[in-house]
Formats: C-alpha cells, sequence, structure tokens
C-alpha cells in the first residue's frame, strides 16, 4: 500500500506571510497528489492537486510542488488571511485506476490577525 | 460541483447492533469510496466500490460490509457495531476517463454507546 506522512500537524502564521505543509510518501508508483481543506464540522473540500507528469501548480494564491525523486510534494499558502485557518490534508495516489486516496494526518493551520 | 448527500447526518447506535449508513450521487460517476474520520485525524478507506453490484475492500475494511446496489448508491453496514468504530464517515464519488478529483459527501456522524 502508501504510506503518507504530513508534517508539521500544528502551524501557525501571522496574517499576510506565507505557510508550507509538507508531505512524503512511498510508494513511487503514486501518481496523483491533491490537497483538500477541511473547516470544523465540514466536509473536506479540493483546494489543488498536482499530477506526477508536473513539478509546480499554482492557484490563487497556492502553490504546489512535487519532487518524484525524493517522493515529497509541499503546499505553500501566500499570502495568509485569517479565513485560511483550517484542517489541511495531503493524499497520494496510486498508480492503478482505482484512485484509492492515501491521506497524511492534516495540517491545522492557524493565521492570527 | 459534484452533488454526494448522505444520511442520516448523525446516528447514535448501541453497541451490538445493526448500523446502514447511505450515500447517493447524482454525477454518473462510477466510482464511490467510504472513509472513515477519527478526530483529528485524516481520512482511511474502508470500501470502494467501481460498478454496481460489485464492492472492493480498502485499507480498514474489518467490521464493515459495503453494498451497491445502483450506480447512484452506495452503503457502509456495521452488523455488530461496536465502540471503536464511533467516527465520522464520509462518503465520495470519483468520474473515470482522467477525471480524479473525489468529491465528498458531508458526512455522518457515528457515535456507538
Amino acid at each position: 500500500g502508501e504510506q503518507v506522512e504530513q508534517l508539521p500537524s500544528i502551524l501557525r502564521v501571522q496574517e499576510g506571510s506565507s505557510a508550507s505543509i509538507n508531505c512524503t510518501y512511498e510508494n513511487s508508483a503514486s501518481n496523483y497528489f491533491p490537497w483538500y481543506k477541511q473547516e470544523p464540522g465540514e466536509n473536506p473540500k479540493l483546494i489543488i492537486d498536482i499530477r506526477s507528469n508536473m513539478e509546480r501548480k499554482q492557484t490563487q494564491g497556492l502553490i504546489v510542488l512535487l519532487d518524484k525523486k525524493a517522493k515529497r510534494f509541499s503546499l505553500h499558502i501566500t499570502d495568509t488571511q485569517p479565513g485560511d485557518s483550517a484542517m489541511y490534508f495531503c493524499a497520494a495516489s496510486g498508480a492503478t485506476n482505482t484512485g484509492k486516496l492515501t491521506f497524511g494526518d492534516g495540517t491545522v493551520l492557524t493565521v492570527k490577525p | 460541483e459534484a452533488a454526494v448527500t448522505q444520511s442520516p447526518r448523525s446516528k447514535v447506535a448501541v453497541t451490538g447492533g445493526k448500523v446502514t449508513l447511505s450515500c447517493h450521487q447524482t454525477n454518473n460517476h462510477d466510482y464511490m469510496y467510504w472513509y472513515r474520520q477519527d478526530t483529528g485525524h485524516g481520512l482511511r478507506l474502508i470500501h470502494y466500490s467501481y460498478v454496481a453490484d460489485s464492492t472492493e475492500k480498502g485499507d480498514i475494511p474489518d467490521g464493515y460490509k459495503a453494498s451497491r446496489p445502483s450506480q447512484e448508491n452506495f452503503s457502509l453496514i456495521l452488523e455488530l457495531a461496536s465502540l471503536s468504530q464511533t467516527a465520522v464517515y464520509f462518503c465520495a464519488s470519483r468520474g473515470t476517463g482522467g477525471m480524479d478529483t473525489q468529491y465528498f459527501g458531508p458526512g455522518t456522524r457515528l457515535l456507538v454507546l
């Protein structure tokens, strides 16, 4: 199977600064890496994803980087706002067509005004 | 965005009782998944299905059964509920043909006493 490690588990940043979350995976055949944001009492919502044929993807203040050699991927939130405070999960999906996702344990991000 | 609904939204069950959680999607997606989330942790895959009348085991299937009577509906069954199955359960669906995104339902909060 796949194992995904996510760090840090808790992250506190000042409003306007950047926040970075890092994930590592074990299965070199994994080819799809989504990031989800989950607010308290809500379901996880996809915020950005990257496939193994890319190294970098950016959308609306979010940047995701993928280093396949190191089996590492990361999420960078630029110019953080209090509304960015939430739980963030990384996940990895293997090479099969099943789409099975293995999730990290999450990062609680708090953006201080 | 893809629509996935779950029922009930919350349930209290007794140890040893039978519990059925239901999921319905209206997006014509082939794949459906059941995950559980324990407080402060990531999601873990219980069962999934890629076609009606067929289900597959995920990473933590013990103590759970699944049923996919139609493309739109996917149920999770706890034949003998146990305290350790107290968690939030999320259903998700995904299309095929390069569409990797999993769309999550609102979740069912299950408390086993």
